[in-house]
């Protein structure tokens, strides 16, 4: 199964709900990573888990956070959104970080609307 | 910010023809290039992965090239069909960093 699945597809939001994006694989990878992508923008890194612990968070705002419960699972937990952070969140894993020849395998995204 | 620029940002092509496209980086600090395809609804997916200045790979009609020291990456598709439309992404990668490009966007018309 070479599958990452994420849930929801599309998920819109209101500026004080609370939701979390879920993200699942079961290939045995160890490194798994949440990215955002804006329309015409390459996507760019939010957070990376490596061995089920944080690894990277690049300066993203505390209204997400990143959670990691077991090797297969990621989750975005999301809290007072602004409507800016409307975009496309792709999730995806690799048998390890840093390891330049190990490809990423990504999810379909969840597209997110804040409004 | 580390910038990796591709062109052209989108393609029209008839089906038939063949095609290439061109992802840039910087020559320093090098270790992999990756190119992913990435289908309308669907998830990206890796077409290549390519580390030596000079590799050449081959998926079907699909093939890349790589020049580290120029700091640029070419993917050609011979032979273009209407399921080879889809936004092609490169990614560089430096240490543990990838950094994408904005994708060139690929349309073969039947």
């Amino acid at each position: 199964d070479t599958e990452v699945t994420q849930t929801p597809k599309h998920l819109v939001m209101g500026m004080t709900n609370k939701k979390s994006l879920k993200c699942e694989q079961h290939m045995g990878h160890r490194a798994m990573y949440w990215y955002k992508q804006k329309a015409k923008k390459p996507p760019e890194l939010m957070f990376v888990y490596s061995y089920e612990k944080l690894s990277i968070n690049e300066s993203v705002p505390s209204r997400f956070s990143p959670e990691c419960p077991n090797s297969s699972l990621l989750n975005l937990h999301l809290h007072a959104l602004q409507p800016e952070d409307s975009a496309l969140y792709l999730c995806a894993s690799s048998q390890a970080h840093g390891v330049p020849t190990y490809e990423q395998y990504f999810g379909p995204g969840t597209r997110l609307t804040v409004t | 910010i580390l910038n990796v620029e591709q062109s052209p940002q989108s393609l029209h092509v008839q089906e038939g023809d063949s095609t290439n496209f061109t992802c840039s980086f910087p020559s320093s600090n090098f270790y992999a290039l990756h190119w992913y395809r990435w289908e309308t609804a669907k998830s990206p997916e890796a077409l290549f992965v390519m580390t030596l200045n000079g590799d050449e790979k081959k998926k079907g009609r699909i093939s890349a090239t790589l020049n580290t020291k120029e700091g640029y990456s070419y993917l050609y598709i011979k032979g273009s069909q209407p399921e080879d439309s889809a936004t092609y992404l490169c990614a560089f990668i430096s240490g543990n960093q990838f950094y994408f490009g904005t994708g060139t966007s690929l349309t073969v018309i039947p």
